[in-house]
């Protein structure tokens, strides 16, 4: 059965604090994955992965994806409290061009002012 | 351009009844999934359709069904509900050309069942 896991579940940090998000997965037919950031209701996108050790980067956030291991992580410097959120792991499943994503339940992130 | 529109945004329904979520995705997308949202399990797939045709599904029930039209606007559809049918129904669409895995997300339909 595919499977994203991420860790920690919840973080509180204080404002300026650099954090680092884990996700794991055992998936089959592996196409890429994404991060999400959850702030009310509807998701959105940060980045998507598709080859290992090459690391995305916008503003404060960064993320790399290590296929070997099957593990990616997302790094947050200087946080600020809008980083405030679930941020989502999902991995998306190619099969003969279908898609759908299979998500991780998220880590909560939680910026102290 | 307009984002995902999903109506209702809350409704309330009693166990037994049945309940139908309508999702209007970025004008241009044809591809259009639902994915369910609660506490315990994250989001989870149910389905994806591309053309009006079905094309990928989750493993839910029979009692989850959905449909798409020739606009691309989708329903789905939960009958004999039960309470553990509660949860954010988040829809979402994607356009076509480059893959860039983004699924642009409606802000969802918040399903009470009592």
């Amino acid at each position: 059965e595919d499977k994203v896991v991420q860790s920690p579940l919840s973080l509180v940090v204080h404002e300026g604090d650099t954090v680092t998000l884990n996700c794991s997965y055992e998936v089959t037919n592996f196409r890429s994955l994404l991060w999400y950031k959850q702030e009310k209701k509807a998701p959105t996108f940060l980045f998507m992965l598709t080859s290992s050790g090459i690391e995305k980067k916008s503003g404060r956030l960064s993320s790399i994806l290590d296929k070997k291991e099957l593990f990616s992580i997302l790094n947050i410097t200087a946080t600020q409290t809008g980083d405030s959120a679930v941020y989502l792991c999902a991995v998306d499943l190619h099969n003969f061009g279908n898609e759908k994503l299979t998500f991780g339940t998220g880590t909560r992130l939680t910026i102290i002012p | 351009k307009a984002g995902v529109t999903q109506t209702p945004r809350y409704l309330i329904k009693t166990r037994g009844q049945q309940v139908t979520l309508s999702c209007s995705p970025i004008s241009g997308h044809r591809s259009v999934s639902w994915y369910q949202q609660t506490p315990g399990q994250g989001l989870q797939f149910l389905f994806e359709y591309f053309s009006e045709t079905q094309r990928n599904k989750g493993n839910f029930p029979g009692r989850f069904s959905g449909r798409q039209f020739s606009n691309s606007r989708s329903e789905m559809n939960v009958s004999t509900l039960e309470l553990g049918d509660s949860a954010l129904y988040l829809c979402a669409s994607s356009g076509q050309g480059l893959y860039t895995g983004e699924l642009f997300f409606g802000e969802g339909s918040r399903l009470t069942v009592l």
